[in-house]
């Protein structure tokens, strides 16, 4: 069966605290593609990043970084020096290369105080 | 450049009522879906569309129709409403996903209540 699991449902941190939010994903299929997505108060899902299983390089965009790895089904998502704007909730989906559907972890809200 | 259209954002129903929920994207995309938002579900896909004349079930399909008459517009209709219908609905384009290094786009959701 395919799933994705993020077990933290709620993260509050102080501003400037880094925060790693975590991502477990299950599928027998060789090649599969990862993402994460933010969902801000406002509602609407904006799309930080696309991952191919073949390409386990980590990412990094500015304050973002992406840590894959393979041999524990994690793509875990790190935020340093967080900032109030980064309060959001944050989903990791799924989608196998045979089929054109995304699955969704259930989110981790995470809440950035000043 | 639009990108992908959604109306209404907020919608208020009777149980039984029937509604069309509206999405167009002006991308070309091959791929949309419907999927719905649920308070500790995550997004959980109803139907897909690969293209036009082409449609199937996702996760939840249930209660709800679809069609795909031209590339742009996949309207999500709701036969007769139940409150257990009532969540946050998304639509999202993208080219086929495999095919390239791609994202979906996502609209910016509908909000409906149904008493």
């Amino acid at each position: 069966a395919q799933k994705v699991t993020q077990a933290q449902t709620e993260i509050s941190v102080v501003e400037k605290e880094d925060v790693t939010l975590d991502c477990v994903y299950e599928t027998r299929d060789t090649t599969y593609y990862l993402f994460w997505y933010k969902q801000p108060p406002s509602g609407e899902l904006v799309f930080l990043i696309r991952r191919n299983s073949f390409d386990e390089q980590n990412e990094i965009s500015g304050r973002y970084s992406w840590n894959f790895q393979k041999s524990t089904s994690s793509f875990n998502f790190t935020i340093t020096a967080s900032q109030v704007v980064d309060s959001a909730v944050y989903f990791c989906a799924l989608l196998l290369e045979d089929t054109d559907k995304l699955i969704f972890g259930t989110g981790t809200r995470l809440q950035v105080f000043p | 450049n639009a990108g992908v259209t959604q109306t209404p954002k907020f919608q208020v129903l009777k149980t039984g009522q029937s509604m069309t929920l509206q999405c167009a994207q002006d991308m070309n995309h091959e791929y949309m879906s419907w999927y719905r938002q649920d308070p500790g579900m995550g997004l959980r896909l109803i139907h897909y569309s690969v293209g036009a004349g082409i449609t199937d079930q996702g996760e939840v399909p249930n209660g709800y129709n679809v069609s795909r008459s031209t590339t742009e517009d996949f309207p999500l209709r709701l036969l007769s409403a139940a409150p257990s219908q009532t969540s946050v609905y998304f639509c999202a384009s993208s080219y086929f996903q495999t095919s390239m290094n791609t994202e979906a786009f996502f609209g910016q959701g509908t909000r409906l209540t149904v008493v």
